[in-house]
């Protein structure tokens, strides 16, 4: 079955620190995600990219974050500068489509970060 | 702001009982509704998807969806051991909110065998 897969699983970095997350989505999915989960707490969207570029992005999703697809299948999230805040799991998801039955979510296993 | 809105639990059912999940959604908009299991420390599993008022059947799994009361629920018939695990209400609600689903708390199951 397709799956998202993330990298790194776990990543330890110090705080102001910058990191990148990866991700390949699934191949036929445009659609992609970043959503993250603090310990203990709900799943929260970060960022919505299609066609090359931010559809939507939430308040968390600051001047400290930016996504790319630089080669067509990586999907990275950079933090710029972490902050102890930023410790989470991040999930990157895709969707194939909009319409009913396409817009289903698949996450990948998630990259936790942990901020020092 | 719009939310999504599920009893954390933990909910404890004995093995082969039927578990009921409810979630509340305060967009009246919102047309498309997940739910997801959540294992400790793993990602969200696509449990069930419904779109329509009524009933989605799949094996053990019953979605209900009620656009009128904003209401779903998932069902979970002859509960295992291995159901044991946080589950996820999501709503698109479309719109302005754009093709993000906006997650409950999540409600912990627990099946005792």
């Amino acid at each position: 079955e397709p799956e998202v897969t993330q990298t790194p699983s776990h990543q330890v970095t110090q705080m102001g620190q910058e990191v990148i997350l990866r991700c390949v989505p699934i191949s036929n999915h445009l659609y992609f995600y970043w959503y993250r989960q603090i310990l203990g707490q709900k799943v929260e969207f970060l960022v919505s990219f299609y066609n090359n570029e931010i559809s939507e992005k939430s308040e968390i999703f600051d001047d400290q974050f930016s996504v790319e697809r630089p080669d067509g299948s990586n999907f990275t999230l950079k933090i710029r500068s972490t902050k102890l805040e930023d410790s989470a799991m991040y999930f990157c998801a895709s969707q194939q489509g909009r319409t009913t039955g396409a817009n289903v979510l698949t996450f990948g296993a998630g990259s936790r970060l942990t901020v020092l | 702001q719009k939310e999504v809105e599920q009893n954390s639990g933990p909910l404890s059912v004995p093995e082969g009982a039927i578990a009921s999940l409810n979630c509340t959604y305060s967009d009246r908009v919102s047309q498309s509704f997940f739910w997801y299991r959540q294992y400790s420390g793993k990602s969200p599993e696509l449990i069930m998807s419904i779109y329509s008022n009524g009933d989605k059947e799949d094996g053990r799994f019953t979605a209900q969806l009620n656009k009128a009361s904003q209401y779903v629920s998932l069902l979970i018939r002859d509960s295992q051991p291995s159901d044991s695990a946080t589950y996820l209400c999501a709503v698109n609600m479309g719109g302005s909110s754009g093709d993000k689903l906006t997650f409950g708390t999540g409600t912990r199951l627990a099946v005792r065998p």
